[in-house]
């Protein structure tokens, strides 16, 4: 069974920095790219990063280059988001998400997501 | 990266059928055939409910259905029951490498 358990969220002030991590079993994780998926209050779903399971490409949205380091440990099966310079709009819940397809990036959807962690931003 | 375009709502009666477009450019889901779409009930993890425009995954009723015609891809979803009351999300691969969500749709089961 895939699963993919997040922790690492909480409250944070502005300007400040935060780690998240997702540790996955159930399925070959370097052969799957990974994203991390924001939702702010009431919102709706914003892709925020994306990381291929060798680590060789990154992307991200233009809302937190710059800011965020997508990261995975392939040997511990643990993707990281590490985020610097937090603003009181990145207040959300972030998701771990798995593409559904090996060795794609991002184009054949995300099966298999974590439980979310919120992340609030403020003084 | 503006986010694609979705009616913020729609409703229908159970057993209709309705369909929930989802717009964008030429650069996202006009350009390729990498549109996904996703169920979100409330409070819950959003499911992944079709991608490459049409493809339903594994355990995925076959009441729900996708298309796309030019920049404008739809999400059909027939034979309306009250647990199909979720928001639907859909998104699109860019010529960017990125993906961006559209801004989510709010199904009321009447």
């Amino acid at each position: 069974e895939v699963q993919l358990e997040q922790s690492g969220g909480g409250l944070v002030q502005p300007g400040g920095s935060l780690r998240l991590s997702c540790a996955v079993s159930g399925f070959s994780f370097r052969n799957f790219a990974m994203s991390w998926v924001r939702q702010a209050p009431g919102k709706g779903l914003e892709w925020v990063s994306v990381i291929s399971g060798s680590a060789g490409l990154i992307y991200y949205a233009d809302s937190v280059k710059g800011r965020f380091t997508v990261s995975r440990d392939n040997s511990k099966n643990i993707l990281y988001l590490q985020m610097n310079s937090l603003r009181a709009d990145d207040t959300a819940v972030y998701y771990c998400a798995k593409d559904s397809v090996k060795i794609v990036l991002l184009t054949a959807g995300f099966d298999s997501w974590g439980q979310g962690a919120l992340v609030t931003v403020s003084s | 990266q503006s986010a694609l375009t979705q009616p913020a709502s729609v409703s229908g009666s159970p057993g209709q059928s309705i369909t929930i477009s989802c717009t964008g450019t030429s650069s996202d889901v006009g350009g390729y055939n990498y549109v996904s779409w996703y169920q979100q009930h409330t409070d819950k993890v959003p499911k992944l409910l079709m991608y490459d425009v049409d493809k339903r995954p594994s355990g995925v009723s076959s009441r729900f259905s996708g298309s796309k015609s030019g920049n404008t891809a739809s999400l059909t979803i027939s034979g309306l029951q009250a647990e199909d009351e979720a928001d639907y999300y859909c998104s699109s691969y860019t010529t960017s490498s990125t993906l961006v969500f559209g801004g989510g749709t709010k199904l009321t089961v009447l």
